[in-house]
């Protein structure tokens, strides 16, 4: 089955840049009309897309966040890397990685990471 | 970008009732939506995919409607599984965008 699975620092210094890694099984980024993005959910607030990559590099990103994101694969690894420069509290929030096929939202969600942002 | 809005913001409903949510989109989507319901502390769930193909694994009395710029989310009976927040998300155009959430209390 379909498995995501975030990690990350937990408390980052503003300024400081933010790389998490979402890690997955049960599916290969290299098959055609797969991919995995980023979103994350202040606390107590809605859900925000950041950014997804998909099995043929197609990459998109979130223009909201000023070009402070990127987003890479390593299809050997099963992974999917997101790093945010320039950390901000407002950028305190959980971040989920999550799956989708070509024609499809988000279908399988890791559970989230919390990341505080704070000296 | 694509703005998204969701209506209401709350809804208060008991068991067995019909419930509809809307969202709106700022222009044109086609029928590149998604819903979601969250329950406190969880992942999203993804329950309808392009506007109104059901999840697999999705209980029958959820169904998504809509084109364009109009999506509704009924859920047919409430169950008492059902009080969560539940987001529409357009992936059509990008930036993909989320609505601001409605959650659906009991009343």
């Amino acid at each position: 089955q379909i498995t995501l699975q975030e990690s990350g620092p937990t408390l980052v210094k503003p300024t400081q840049t933010l790389t998490l890694t979402c890690t997955f099984s049960g599916f290969s980024l290299s098959t055609s009309g797969v991919g995995v993005g980023w979103n994350r959910q202040p606390p107590g607030k809605a859900l925000e897309w950041l950014a997804v990559i998909h099995w043929n590099d197609d990459t998109h990103y979130s223009p909201s966040l000023g070009g402070r994101l990127t987003i890479t694969k390593d299809t050997s690894k099963n992974q999917v890397v997101l790093t945010l420069t320039n950390m901000d509290p407002v950028d305190t929030a959980t971040y989920y990685c999550a799956h989708r096929k070509i024609g499809s939202g988000f279908g399988y969600w890791g559970q989230g990471t919390l990341v505080t942002v704070s000296s | 970008d694509i703005q998204m809005t969701q209506s209401p913001s709350t809804l208060s409903a008991s068991v067995g009732d019909r419930v509809t949510i809307t969202c709106r989109a700022s222009q044109s989507i086609s029928s590149w939506l998604a819903w979601y319901q969250q329950k406190p502390g969880k992942a999203p769930n993804l329950l309808i995919y392009k506007a109104s193909s059901l999840e697999s694994g999705v209980p029958s009395r959820f169904s998504g409607s809509g084109s364009g710029t109009e999506f509704t989310l009924t859920i047919s009976s409430l169950q008492p599984d059902d009080f969560a927040t539940y987001y529409c998300q357009q992936y059509g155009i990008y930036p993909w965008t989320f609505g601001q959430g409605t959650k659906v209390e009991i009343k």
